[in-house]
């Protein structure tokens, strides 16, 4: 079984420029979860879908986050404008219907310059 | 309080000897407790998780033991192996994921 699986590993971009980052979770997983790490700094949380919807999207910084289910599979998460603050490591992870056991991508590193 | 307080942040040991990792937390209404590993360039595995009507839980090498009244709940790592370094996170679980901060482990052969 494939795990979850993210796309670009890496994305270095210059601030005020867009990046989106894509995540695969794996199949049948209805919970799609986006984290982000910070240098030096505990995982947080940004959102949780259910299927295509928002179930939770209160660790979301601001609004230049605007992550997208479309059709319940794959998601997207694009900064727009990118600031110096956003680089880090952006993780995605999925689980099953009522399971805790979550399952995490390699992660994209973002390099904000 | 939606905090998990982890330590020590870096932890070195001899091969064969015991590592362990403690986490504190506030919240009584997390109800779910993971370990994560991770290793460089990889993203956190799930490696043991506890629920709070259990106060131990141990999985080949790797056990949990979980304190309610204290709201403590440790990792500890029996026989370490130098393929054990990695960082550590501990987590809870109320809706979403709550880290701590994380434990650079080394384990020296």
């Amino acid at each position: 079984e494939a795990g979850v699986t993210q796309f670009p590993s890496h994305s270095v971009i210059e601030k005020g420029q867009t990046v989106t980052l894509r995540c695969d979770p794996i199949s049948g997983h209805d919970n799609l979860y986006w984290y982000r790490r910070v240098m030096g700094k505990e995982i947080k949380f940004l959102l949780h879908f259910v299927k295509e919807s928002k179930q939770d999207e209160s660790g979301m910084p601001n609004n230049r986050f605007l992550a997208e289910r479309t059709g319940g599979t794959y998601s997207t998460l694009k900064v727009q404008p990118a600031e110096l603050e956003d680089s880090g490591v952006y993780f995605c992870a999925s689980s099953q219907q009522l399971s805790y056991e979550q399952y995490f991508g390699p992660g994209t590193r973002l390099t904000v310059t | 309080q939606q905090q998990v307080k982890q330590s020590p942040q870096s932890l070195i040991v001899q091969k064969g000897g015991i590592s362990i990792i403690n986490c504190a937390y506030e919240n009584t209404a997390f109800d779910y407790f993971p370990w994560y590993q991770q290793f460089p360039g990889k993203g956190p595995a799930l490696l043991i998780a506890i629920r709070p009507d259990v106060s131990e839980k141990k999985e080949g090498r790797f056990t949990i033991s979980f304190n309610k009244s204290a709201k403590q709940f440790s990792l500890h790592i029996m026989d370490s192996q130098p393929g054990d370094s990695a960082t550590y996170f501990c987590a809870a679980l109320w809706g979403n994921l709550i880290f701590g901060k994380g434990t650079k482990l080394s384990v020296k052969p």
